[in-house]
């Protein structure tokens, strides 16, 4: 069963850009989501979290858009570089809940 | 402070044989997670430990055993390997406490495992 979907499983996109990735989740007991980046070889590590009192939360050239009513919830990468490139992963957790993650968008920034 | 370690970082079995993943964090977080990442299946959670002395079964923890060994180290072993079992093995800590709450998780290196 899986509890959060995310989408599209890859990404191309020219220097400059703005990458999206979005995920949606079904289980309402979530209360923080958080987007883990993930360079080959490596493990993930947290990028920018948000809990669900806010419906955008920005650091840098990333933002998150939370959208409660929907269960949706998306990540932006403004003014992409090739940098940039790496697997994203959302996740939802919260309460006594595990985390979930979803299944990883591979990001290439071309330039 | 390393964060989280893990050895070894890359291994070949034959199918049949057993071996133990070894996890360590410094940076004295309560719980600790297995994980592993097959292509289009994101992070799949084997085992976790919410706090010395507790182990629980994730989402497939079928062909694995764990050991939380202390605060810092947790174990995986493999006792019998099968080729389904071929995958990267992520280790993570949190500082989650035992009554939940939601942390960042902060991951290890990782381990590739190849079963033949």
């Amino acid at each position: 069963q899986q509890q959060v979907k995310q989408s599209p499983q890859s990404l191309i996109v020219q220097k400059g850009g703005i990458s999206i990735i979005n995920c949606a989740y079904e289980n309402t007991a979530f209360d923080y989501f958080p987007w883990y980046q993930q360079f080959p070889g490596k493990g993930p590590a947290l990028l920018i979290a948000i809990r669900p009192d806010v419906s955008e939360k920005k650091e840098g050239r990333f933002t998150i858009s939370f959208n409660k009513s929907a269960k949706q919830f998306s990540l932006h990468i403004m003014d992409s570089q090739p940098g940039d490139s790496a697997t994203y992963f959302c996740a939802a957790t919260g309460g006594y809940q595990k985390v979930t993650f979803g299944t990883g968008t591979k990001l290439q920034v071309i330039p | 402070n390393a964060g989280v370690t893990q050895t070894p970082k890359f291994q070949v079995l034959k199918t049949g044989q057993s071996m133990t993943l070894q996890c360590a964090q410094d940076m004295n977080h309560n719980s600790m997670y297995w994980y592993r990442q097959d292509p289009g299946m994101g992070l799949r959670l084997i085992y976790y430990s919410a706090s010395e002395g507790t182990t629980d079964k994730g989402e497939v923890p079928n062909g694995y055993n764990v050991s939380r060994l202390n605060k810092r180290e947790f174990s995986l072993r493999l006792e019998s390997a099968a080729p389904s079992q071929t995958s990267v093995y992520f280790c993570a800590s949190s500082p989650r406490r035992n009554s939940g709450g939601a942390e960042t998780q902060y991951f290890g290196p990782g381990t590739r495992l190849l079963v033949l």
